[in-house]
């Protein structure tokens, strides 16, 4: 299995600009998640999905923050304007059911200048 | 929801050395996971223990669902064992939270 897929690795992007990340999770898993990891904050959850429906986006940080999965495939992470204090590393993760492992990709390092 | 805690925060190792990385978790949960985060950044997945004892070469874990810690023991380090290992613990369908992590340096 390819793991759960992420793109861009790296992205380095100017404030006010839109970004979006994506992911790809492991076939056949069910959940969904989006974390980003700061040195202030570590690592916070920002929306978990179950069956593409979203279960829990108590972590997104303001509107600027939205996430869709339009099928069980694909996820993006969509940040629009763009500011200096989100750059961070951004990771999905994926696992088959509510009691089982949960796997993460490889991240995301957003840098906003 | 459930709140996680780490220690020791820090670790500085001898090659050879073994040690314990704790994890406390405040309400019972239904998972427990012990990842490294390499010098990569990568979340590398070593056990996923909601209770009793697993080992994998050098690497082991035991949680005490009971009384609410989980331990990751490291014998014989090794440099590349160098990083930061995180516990996380969730309840039934909800998402991992992530304690704050021991950072492990083992100098040759």
């Amino acid at each position: 299995d390819a793991g759960v897929i992420q793109s861009p690795r790296h992205e380095v992007t100017e404030m006010g600009q839109e970004v979006t990340l994506r992911c790809k999770p492991i076939s056949g898993h069910n959940s969904l998640f989006w974390y980003r990891q700061t040195m202030m904050r570590g690592l916070e959850l920002l929306i978990y999905f179950n069956n593409n429906v979203p279960i829990d986006d108590s972590g997104m940080p303001e509107d600027r923050f939205s996430a869709k999965m339009p099928n069980a495939s694909f996820s993006t992470l969509k940040i629009q304007p763009s500011e200096p204090r989100d750059s961070a590393v951004y990771f999905c993760a994926s696992r088959p059911g509510r009691l089982y492992e949960q796997y993460f990709g490889p991240g995301t390092r957003l840098t906003v200048t | 929801g459930i709140q996680v805690e780490q220690s020791p925060p820090d670790l500085i190792l001898q090659e050879g050395a073994n040690s314990t990385l704790r994890c406390n978790f405040s309400d019972s949960v239904n998972n427990l996971q012990w990842f490294h985060q390499n010098p990569w950044g990568q979340l590398i997945n070593l056990f996923y223990i909601p209770s009793g004892t697993k080992q994998n070469g050098r690497l082991s874990a035991t949680t005490v669902a009971t009384e609410r810690y989980s331990l990751l023991y490291i014998s014989s380090s090794q440099t590349t064992d160098s990083g930061v290992y995180f516990c996380a613990a969730n309840q039934a369908g909800t998402a991992l939270i992530f304690g704050k992590g021991t950072t492990l340096s083992v100098s040759s």
